[in-house]
């Protein structure tokens, strides 16, 4: 069973749209969470991390965390072509430098 | 600031030849990671330093696979003998242990073994 699981997509959203990413982990231990984005060719950035419940809002992203149901989201208000990339969500247990990572989800925003 | 910086960029071997690939991580990170990214496997962390002390080496593929890290600022990754498999991106990312585990990517190095 994997750790961390994200749909491998590709997540197809009309430019101007909410894009929704979701990702799902295991451990209940987990207290760290993150979201990369890659660009093709390019290496992971971290866009979004997020520690406790609840919602946090940066800009146009927001990342949505509900421990209980053990899922994390990330939504992308206003997408732009120039999202259009891979998503990563990464997860960390308690007490652990070394993140879990999904396969990623990738994201196409067209005009 | 500079972040983490990797070189090789783009590395073109042939199989049984040695392969070093090096990672300087941003200034005042005291945790190094280095990752294998390929299509079939996604991203893999290969080993993890804490103040320059290997923690975690079990991503390491076999022994053909080596890491230091002598000082703060420099690691290196070694394939000695590469062979095709191999053939991947390699990632190194730095964090730091009193911040939030957010960690930075370098850009890669593209290994290719023919």
């Amino acid at each position: 069973q994997k750790e961390v699981e994200q749909n491998s997509g590709p997540l197809s959203v009309p430019e101007g749209a909410i894009a929704s990413l979701n990702c799902t982990y295991s451990d209940r231990g987990s207290q760290s969470f993150f979201w990369y984005r890659q660009y093709s060719g390019k290496s992971p950035e971290l866009i979004m991390s997020i520690y406790s419940n609840g919602d946090k809002e940066d800009g146009r992203f927001t990342a949505q965390l509900n421990k209980a149901s053990q899922y994390v989201s990330l939504l992308i208000r206003d997408s732009q072509p120039s999202d259009s990339a891979t998503y990563l969500c990464a997860v960390n247990r308690e007490g652990s430098y070394i993140p879990t990572f999904g396969r990623g989800t990738s994201l196409i925003v067209h005009p | 600031d500079a972040g983490v910086i990797q070189s090789p960029r783009h590395e073109v071997t042939e199989m049984g030849q040695e392969v070093t690939l090096r990672c300087k991580p941003i200034s005042g990170h005291n945790s190094l990671f280095w990752y294998r990214q390929t299509m079939m496997r996604g991203l893999e962390l290969l080993i993890y330093f804490n103040n320059n002390v290997p923690i975690d080496d079990s991503g390491m593929p076999e022994d053909r696979f080596s890491a230091k890290m002598p000082n703060a600022s420099f690691s290196t990754l070694k394939i000695q003998p590469s062979e095709p498999r191999d053939s991947a991106v390699y990632f190194c990312a730095s964090s730091s242990l009193a911040g939030s585990h957010e960690q930075y990517f370098g850009p890669g190095t593209r290994l290719t073994v023919t």
